[in-house]
């Protein structure tokens, strides 16, 4: 099953607050974590990443932290804009094949909701 | 620069029929997969291609065959639709070496509905 899950399906904040997506994962082992946005009828788009030999990651309006100790990821977005509201998807890289070029194993998580009210 | 383009954006297919989905990167990469997205179930890996001329098992592979054309296109056939493939897939694809990650760039879907 998956090993990746979330503490809360459904997120609403006002337009202007911080949000803060929350994320589990099972596997110790598991040494590269993504974030993606997805909004309705679109695919999955990369907001931002991190490694396991770091615990913060900044992007534009984003932060990525992760705790090895309790093995939880969190996203959060400043200055939440309604440009934000969408499905929120971590997902652990749990493998690396050892293919020819190499290839992920990911294990997404289901998703976290995020409603933006004006 | 198109990124990863899906074809077609819908089908509707009867019990039995066949079909293939079709996926094209203009980024270079090497690792290619398709997934599908079901409601409550996230996304789930049915097959991948780590580089051109190799392909392998995902979590969710019967009922579905692949083919990596070349290292631009990677598609997905299903030779007798059954009810239970209706759902929305996704390609993507991801430059990987031994020694780096890098995330999965997808396309915007094909949303399949079987009847």
């Amino acid at each position: 099953g998956e090993s990746v899950g979330l503490h809360l399906p459904t997120l609403s904040v006002q337009e202007g607050d911080n949000s803060i997506i929350n994320c589990a994962y099972s596997n110790s082992a598991s040494d590269y974590f993504i974030w993606y946005k997805q909004e309705s009828g679109k695919g999955p788009q990369f907001i931002i990443d991190i490694r396991s030999n770091m615990d913060k990651r900044q992007g534009q309006r984003v932060t990525v932290l992760l705790n090895k100790t309790v093995k939880h990821l969190s996203l959060q977005i400043a200055a939440t804009q309604p440009g934000d509201s969408a499905v929120y998807f971590c997902a652990e890289n749990i493998e690396r094949r050892s293919e020819k070029g190499g290839s992920e194993k990911l294990v997404f998580g289901k998703g976290t909701k995020l409603t933006v009210n004006p | 620069n198109a990124g990863v383009t899906q074809t077609p954006k819908f089908q509707v297919l009867k019990t039995g029929q066949s079909m293939t989905l079709q996926c094209a990167q203009d980024m270079n990469h090497n690792s290619m997969y398709w997934y599908r997205q079901d409601p409550g179930m996230g996304l789930r890996l049915i097959y991948y291609s780590a580089s051109e001329g190799t392909t392998d098992k995902g979590e969710v592979p019967n009922g579905y065959n692949v083919s990596r054309l070349n290292k631009r296109e990677f598609s997905l056939r299903l030779e007798s639709a059954a009810p239970s493939q209706t759902s929305v897939y996704f390609c993507a694809s991801s430059t990987t070496g031994t020694d780096y990650n890098s995330p999965l760039h997808f396309g915007n879907g094909t949303r399949l509905t079987v009847t």
